[in-house]
């Protein structure tokens, strides 16, 4: 069967950096999304990969290793603003998206 | 504007009635979705179209329907309304991107109670 997993929630510090994982099992692989969505919001688009490595946006970063199905988004320089749920999403075979559940991260002050 | 619009943003209906949500979109897109979204849950994907003539169940579609009435308009429909349909539901378009991705973009969700 096809399976997103991530954790559930974390919390981090105000400034600091925390890294969401995200391991994936799908019957083929046509990259890897991550969305960020606000309580009571829609999701909105933050990266995708498709080539093993580290894509850079600002302050945030997407890894991924396909060979591992693995992938992490890097959140530097924390701000209360980030407190929100990221959600991963793979493709598959028939490019449709698997989801995972999503991580709720809470930033303290 | 919002490039993805769904009403109702709130609706409240009783088991056994049938409802309707909208979804509308400008952003020209063929591909259009339908998700609901419940708590401690991944989205779970109910229809999807890739252009005006072509519908596909998702995952979930029993108990739903959907209708495409033209490129930028999207219904789904709850013929007979069940409380563990009680949901947020998402209408989400999707283009191919140049880089090959297929990024969704989604409305501002349907916030569904069935009593």
């Amino acid at each position: 069967g096809q399976n997103i997993d991530q954790p559930t929630e974390m919390t981090a510090t105000e400034g600091a950096i925390v890294q969401i994982n995200c391991t994936y099992q799908t019957s083929g692989f046509n990259g890897l999304f991550w969305y960020q969505q606000h309580a009571g919001e829609a999701p909105t688009f933050l990266s995708y990969n498709v080539l093993d490595g580290l894509e850079e946006k600002g302050r945030f970063s997407s890894f991924l290793s396909r060979s591992k199905g693995y992938s992490y988004l890097l959140l530097k320089e924390l701000q209360m603003k980030d407190s929100a749920s990221y959600l991963c999403a793979a493709v598959d075979s028939n490019y449709q998206l698997i989801w995972g559940a999503g991580t709720k991260l809470i930033i303290k002050p | 504007d919002a490039d993805v619009t769904q009403t109702p943003r709130n609706r409240i209906t009783k088991t056994g009635k049938r409802i309707m949500l909208e979804c509308s979109q400008t952003k020209g897109h063929d591909r259009m979705y339908w998700y609901r979204q419940d708590p401690g849950l991944g989205l779970r994907l109910i229809y999807y179209s890739f252009d005006v003539k072509d519908i596909n169940k998702g995952e979930i579609s029993d108990g739903y329907s959907v209708s495409r009435q033209a490129q930028a308009k999207f219904s789904l429909s709850l013929e007979s309304a069940i409380p563990n349909q009680t949901a947020l539901y998402f209408c989400a378009t999707s283009d191919l991107g140049l880089d090959g991705a297929e990024t969704q973009y989604f409305g501002p969700g349907t916030r569904l109670l069935v009593l």
